[in-house]
């Protein structure tokens, strides 16, 4: 079975400053990570993904998450938050040796990110 | 423009009526999802479809059906509401391969069971 923990419910942060948003993970074989975000009465959209290779990777709005196997970890993380990003986020994984089972994602609960001018 | 359509974007129900929630998309995607969002719950499997003529169930669910006659569209019935139905419904698709992987959501179908 697969799960996704994201530990806080709610991370406030004062624009400008730097952002995390913390996500772990359980799966049995190799991961397939992700980060959404959902703004009020909205869809999810995607952000950035991992699936093999550096461990850091680069999304979408300046976003970018470090993936660390030992830590089982990929947290969320932005150099300079905006007022803006304010939003529910959202951590999901999918194992990659799903095989001839399901391939959909397992998300967390979802963090309320506040960026307070 | 591409994407995923949901229909209706919000349903009043009353208990014990069937409702069908649709869902259409136009990317191809040989898998297709759908989920429940719950405040403090995050998001929660109902049922999945991993290509066309074939489904499965999820997390959660009892109290729901689905069927996916072809590729595009991918509907799921509720056969008589009940109040613990109320939730906010996402349908979603994504192809199954290594790489791109990642799933597109629609806009969401926010129903109400009274």
């Amino acid at each position: 079975a697969q799960s996704v923990a994201q530990p806080e419910d709610q991370v406030n942060v004062a624009e400008g400053n730097p952002l995390t948003v913390k996500c772990t993970y359980s799966v049995s074989g190799n991961p397939y990570l992700f980060w959404y975000v959902q703004y009020p009465n909205r869809g999810l959209q995607f952000l950035l993904k991992y699936i093999t290779g550096d461990n850091l990777v680069k999304g979408s709005y300046g976003f970018e998450a470090e993936f660390n196997k030992s830590q089982t970890s990929f947290h969320l993380k932005k150099p300079s938050a905006l007022v803006s990003d304010s939003a529910l986020y959202f951590c999901a994984v999918r194992d990659v040796e799903s095989g001839a089972g399901s391939y959909q994602l397992t998300f967390g609960k979802g963090t309320k990110l506040s960026v307070i001018p | 423009i591409a994407g995923i359509t949901q229909a209706p974007t919000s349903q009043i129900l009353a208990a014990g009526r069937r409702m069908t929630l649709r869902c259409t998309q136009d990317m191809r995607h040989n898998a297709m999802y759908w989920y429940r969002q719950d405040l403090g719950l995050g998001l929660r499997l109902i049922h999945y479809s991993n290509t066309a003529g074939t489904t499965g169930k999820g997390e959660v669910p009892d109290g729901y059906s689905v069927s996916r006659a072809n590729t595009d569209d991918f509907p799921l019935t509720l056969a008589s509401a009940v109040p613990s139905q109320t939730s906010v419904y996402f349908c979603a698709s994504s192809f199954t391969g290594t790489g791109n992987t990642e799933a597109f959501f629609g806009q969401g179908t926010r129903l109400t069971v009274v």
